[in-house]
């Protein structure tokens, strides 16, 4: 079945830039789609179709995809961005649903 | 506005079944165009998809639980269910029911994203 690939843990300092990969074989020929999930909330969509936003989410978030790495990109990042990060695509071989692993997002 | 709600025992006894609903209010379950799905995550673990049910009652489920998953739908009380027998403490985890949006892509392939989610619900498998 089909792997999505995310570090563990990134930390950014406030202000900078954060860009969370998401790898998996041919990636790019896939859409990626992004959740922010806070300690003790369910998690919430931040990016669909690997760069659009949904109504209510900051310009700040964005997303790229290409090859066998997408990127959620947080731009000017502030604490309350500190969360669990998960890519998600739709694996059509199976009609199954698959996660990454995750990226715990620091704020210094 | 749409919102899920999650209900069930948090407490279910090691080689039972787990028996969950997902309440939809603020909109129809059989509009079509979406997925409703159940998706778990086990205590400070990633999130792990457990399957997904049609209005119309079709279903697809995660190859790793198929054997001890089926879900159902009740369209005239709007809501849809997950079952998962023979439990063991490797289920504990948290459970959210999520809206999965279904579209096909540029490329004609079909897609789908979860735009909804349920608050979750903690269950517990005890021995």
């Amino acid at each position: 079945s089909y792997v999505l690939t995310q570090p563990p843990s990134l930390s950014v300092a406030p202000g900078q830039t954060a860009r969370i990969t998401c790898g998996g074989n041919n990636i790019g020929t896939k859409s990626v789609h992004w959740y922010q999930q806070k300690p003790g909330q369910a998690p919430v969509l931040v990016v669909y179709a690997d760069s659009d936003r949904p109504s209510g989410i900051p310009e700040r978030f964005s997303g790229s995809n290409s090859g066998n790495t997408a990127t959620l990109t947080i731009s000017r990042v502030e604490a309350g961005d500190e969360a669990d990060y998960y890519c998600q695509v739709w694996d059509s071989t199976g009609d199954h649903v698959v996660f990454g692993g995750g990226t715990k997002l620091t704020v210094l | 506005q749409v919102q899920l709600q999650e209900s069930g025992p948090g407490l279910v006894k090691s080689s039972q079944t787990l028996s969950l609903t997902c309440t939809v209010s603020g909109g129809s379950i059989s509009s079509g165009g979406y997925y409703w799905s159940w998706i778990r995550q086990h205590p400070g673990k990633g999130l792990e998809w457990i399957g997904y049910i049609y209005y119309s009652g079709s279903s697809y489920y995660n190859p790793s639980l198929k054997s001890r998953v089926t879900m159902s739908v009740d369209t005239s009380k709007n809501q849809f269910s997950l079952n998962l027998n023979s439990v063991t403490a490797a289920d504990t985890a948290v459970f959210y029911c999520a809206r999965g949006l279904t579209y096909y892509d540029s490329g004609g392939y079909r897609d789908c994203y979860f735009d909804l989610w349920g608050r979750g619900t903690l269950v517990t498998v005890s021995s």
